[in-house]
């Protein structure tokens, strides 16, 4: 069985500051580890995902997450927050492919002027 | 490509009336997910599709919910009778050899 933890229900950040968003994951078999971003009314994107291969991943709007193992981490960041960021973000798992895939609780990450 | 394809975009409706949703999802696609986000549960499975057969309904709430998926191209999640706890943003998602969702804008429903 797999489940998804994020630190955090809501973070809050200035303009330029580092965005780190935390995520922790169980998972029998090895996981496959996705971030969604949602924006207020509309439906979940694709940041980046994390299947086999480099555990560095870069994904869109200049945001990338390591795949730790030994932690069972998979935390995502991004150097420098800008405003149009601000949303709520989601960490998932699934067990490989093909599975029905089980989402985190959600951060909401806010920017501050 | 027009991405997953849902609606209504919002549905009011009174209760104890039916409500469907549709969903349509991106061509060549073998996964159709159905999920519900609330601020109290969050984002919650309710069934999911492949080829068009349903694998995994365990996350339907009552008997009063069904879905169905006639052909690859299109699927519905119907509620009936609907009531005020099922007021929600229902979201389709598709998918193909598991490498990430696909998700709709999603259909706010609300039961008055």
């Amino acid at each position: 069985a797999q489940s998804v933890t994020q630190l955090g229900s809501h973070v809050s950040v200035s303009e330029g500051a580092l965005v780190l968003l935390r995520c922790n994951y169980s998972s029998s078999v090895p996981p496959y580890l996705f971030w969604y971003v949602q924006y207020p009314n509309q439906g979940l994107q694709l940041l980046l995902k994390y299947t086999t291969g480099a555990t560095l991943v870069k994904g869109i709007n200049g945001f990338e997450a390591e795949f730790k193992k030994s932690e069972t981490s998979f935390h995502l960041t991004k150097p420098s927050a800008h405003m149009s960021d601000a949303a709520e973000y989601f960490c998932a798992v699934t067990g490989g492919r093909a599975s029905k895939i089980i989402f985190g609780s959600g951060t909401r990450l806010s920017i501050r002027p | 490509d027009a991405g997953v394809i849902q609606s209504p975009r919002h549905e009011v409706t009174e209760m104890g009336q039916e409500v469907t949703l549709r969903c349509k999802p991106i061509s060549g696609h073998d996964y159709l997910f159905w999920y519900r986000q609330t601020m109290m549960r969050g984002l919650e499975l309710l069934i999911y599709f492949n080829n068009n057969v349903p694998i995994d309904d365990s996350g339907m709430p009552e008997d009063r919910f069904s879905a169905k998926m006639p052909n690859a191209s299109f699927s519905t999640l119907k509620i009936q009778p609907s009531e005020p706890r099922d007021s929600a943003v229902y979201f389709c998602a598709s998918s193909t050899q598991g490498y990430g969702y696909t998700f709709g804008s999603g259909t706010r429903l609300t039961v008055v």
